[in-house]
């Protein structure tokens, strides 16, 4: 259990293009999902943590109208890229977490289940 | 916020080394978590240890929430140990983010 999928796992575009990352929770319903930035040999940084049905709360220095997420199931969280440019080139990862008491899960544990990640080059 | 600094960040190891992998935190927290990401990328769940000690294999983990610092033993070291290992703190329950830390790259050669 506890698969998450991303798809793209890799993405070349052109600059001023606007690109789409689905993030799935394929084995668990997931009210919360993350959306994180890595930069080669760096740490990860969290974008935004986004809610089924609600807006996605994001991190102080991102910019939301130019990281814009949907998470309009339990299962799929969706970042899109708009008007892209080099500097957003990096590798983009997401995380779902199970509710609290999920069956199938581990009792008194509060984790996170990460995807494979995207890799996005903007050219 | 809080930091999280861990060490050291880089390391060598020939096949079945053992080695020790320290995660400090600045404040304190009540969720921690070990992962290691492959060198594809892949982020794996090791540990959920906001206190106390787990073993899972060769892989352990001893977390001292009141002097705000944990480690990460890995024994016998292989080479698909290779990646890097990242804690990471939250100081929520089911609310709050995690914050990683800085990481510590381990290579493994035969």
């Amino acid at each position: 259990g506890a698969v998450v999928s991303q798809h793209p796992s890799r993405v070349i575009c052109k600059s001023g293009t606007s690109v789409k990352i689905e993030c799935r929770s394929l084995d668990f319903q997931a009210t919360t999902m993350f959306w994180y930035r890595q930069f080669p040999k760096q740490s990860l940084m969290l974008m935004a943590t986004s809610n089924e049905g609600s807006k996605a709360t994001y991190e102080q220095g991102v910019e939301k109208d130019k990281f814009l997420i949907n998470h309009a199931s339990l299962t799929l969280s969706t970042l899109t890229v708009t008007s892209a440019h080099p500097e957003d080139s990096s590798f983009y990862i997401c995380s779902a977490r199970p509710p609290p008491g999920l069956a199938g899960f581990p009792p008194g544990v509060d984790t996170q289940y990460f995807g494979p990640g995207t890799r996005l080059t903007v050219l | 916020g809080i930091q999280v600094e861990q060490s050291p960040p880089d390391l060598i190891l020939q096949e079945g080394a053992n080695s020790t992998l320290r995660c400090n935190f600045s404040d304190s927290v009540n969720n921690l978590q070990w992962f290691h990401q492959n060198p594809w990328g892949q982020l794996i769940n090791l540990f959920y240890i906001p206190s106390g000690t787990k073993q899972n294999g060769r892989l352990s983990a001893t977390t001292v929430a009141t002097e705000r610092y944990s480690l990460l033993y890995i024994s016998s070291s292989q080479t698909t140990d290779s990646g890097v290992y990242f804690c990471a703190v939250g100081r929520g329950w089911n609310t709050d983010k995690l914050i990683f830390g800085t990481g510590t790259r381990l290579q493994v050669f035969p």
